[in-house]
This record gives structure tokens, sequence and C-alpha cells, in this order.
């Protein structure tokens, strides 16, 4: 069964850029890789998603190498809101077999 | 659109009562899953649907936990009877897709069983 690794927590200052990696090293060939932010007494929200290389959207880019193994999520010029629980989900979009979630990141971004 | 609706926001009750937790998913989405998430134990996949059919349930805890979908608009999550260490926050989600594709969370239920 594959599985997701991630740090347990991360500081960082507002304005800097964010990094956060995911090792999940027994990825199947059908599965995409999806990150999702909680804030306190929320639910998970959906950030972005990619399957290999690069994917970048308004808020976030996930960079994801040609082993697929890893995936980073990037946040870039944080603020005080980004302070949140950061989840990545390993799984095929097409089938509900074999979700495989993280544990969180949780992220505290200082003044 | 409403997004995915629980019912109760909040639920505080004796250990050994029944307990009922209530899902509307996201309309057009076939998928369904409930979670639940403590500090402990962090996120836990209990049980999803697809098409109204259950899935895989292997994430379901014991014999106490039960969930159905009688139909697409609606699904429930019971526990019978409920123990202290079944209080925890608990989400629903649902999907156009499988749950790799974007999931959208409900606002949980705070379940406190005393």
């Amino acid at each position: 069964l594959a599985k997701t690794t991630q740090p347990i927590s991360m500081d960082s200052y507002e304005g800097q850029e964010v990094n956060i990696t995911c090792s999940h090293n027994n990825i199947a060939t059908n599965d995409y890789i999806t990150w999702y932010q909680q804030f306190p007494s929320q639910g998970p929200r959906f950030i972005i998603q990619g399957y290999k290389t690069k994917v970048t959207n308004e808020v976030a880019s996930l960079f994801i190498p040609a082993d697929r193994k890893s995936s980073t999520l990037s946040l870039p010029r944080v603020s005080l809101s980004d302070t949140a629980v950061y989840y990545c989900l390993v799984g095929d979009t097409d089938s509900n077999y074999q979700l495989i979630w993280g544990a969180g990141t949780k992220l505290i971004i200082k003044p | 659109d409403a997004g995915v609706i629980q019912s109760p926001r909040h639920e505080v009750t004796e250990m050994g009562q029944e307990v009922t937790l209530r899902c509307k998913p996201i309309s057009g989405h076939n998928s369904l899953f409930w979670y639940r998430q403590t500090m402990m134990r962090g996120l836990e996949l209990l049980i999803y649907f697809n098409n109204n059919v259950p899935i895989d349930d292997s994430g379901m805890p014991e014999d106490r936990f039960s969930a159905k979908m009688p139909n697409a608009s609606f699904s429930t999550l019971k526990i019978q009877p409920s123990e202290p260490r079944d209080s925890a926050v608990y989400f629903c989600a649902s999907s156009r897709s499988g749950g790799g594709g974007e999931q959208y969370f409900g606002p949980g239920t705070r379940l406190t069983v005393t």
C-alpha cells in the first residue's frame, strides 16, 4: 500500500516562498497528486493537482519530478493568512481505490 | 451551489446512545466520502461511495459504525452504541469523479460523547 510522508510542521515569514514536500515512493501509474489546505474548524480545501512536471495556478505551484516519487507544493510570497495545515493526497481520479492522505504539515507564518 | 451540507454541526451525546450524522453532497457529484479527524489520528478516511454504492469501508473502525447512501443526494453515518473515543470531527466530502479528483468538503460535525 502506498504511503505518503510529509514534515509535521514548518515555520516561515511573511513575503517568503514556502516549499512543502511530500514523499510517495509507491505511487501508482494512474495516481494523481493533490494538495489541500485546512484552516481550524473548517474542512480541507483543494489547492492544486498534478500528474507530472509542473502545474501552476493563481495560488500555488506543484513540482513533480520525473520519477513521481515526491512532490513539492510551492506557495509564493506567503502571508499570515496562509497559516494552515497542508495535506497531500495520492489517488486515481477515475476511481476511489487507494486514496492515501499524508498526515499533514502545519505551516506557521510569522510577521 | 450550497456546497456539501452536513447536519448537525455539533452533537453532544452520552455514551451508549445512537448517533446519526447526515450529509447532502453537491448535486451531480457521484462520489461521497466520510472522514474522521482527531488530534491524535489526524484525518482518516472511513468509507466512500461511488454512484451510491459503498466501494471501500476498510476505514470504518468497528461494527458500531455503519454508513448508508439511499440515493444520490443523501448519506448517513451512524454510530451505535457511541463511546467517548468516538469524539471527533466527522467530515463528509463529495467529488465529480474518483477520490483522486477534487474533493469538496462539508463544514464537519463535531461529535462529543460523554
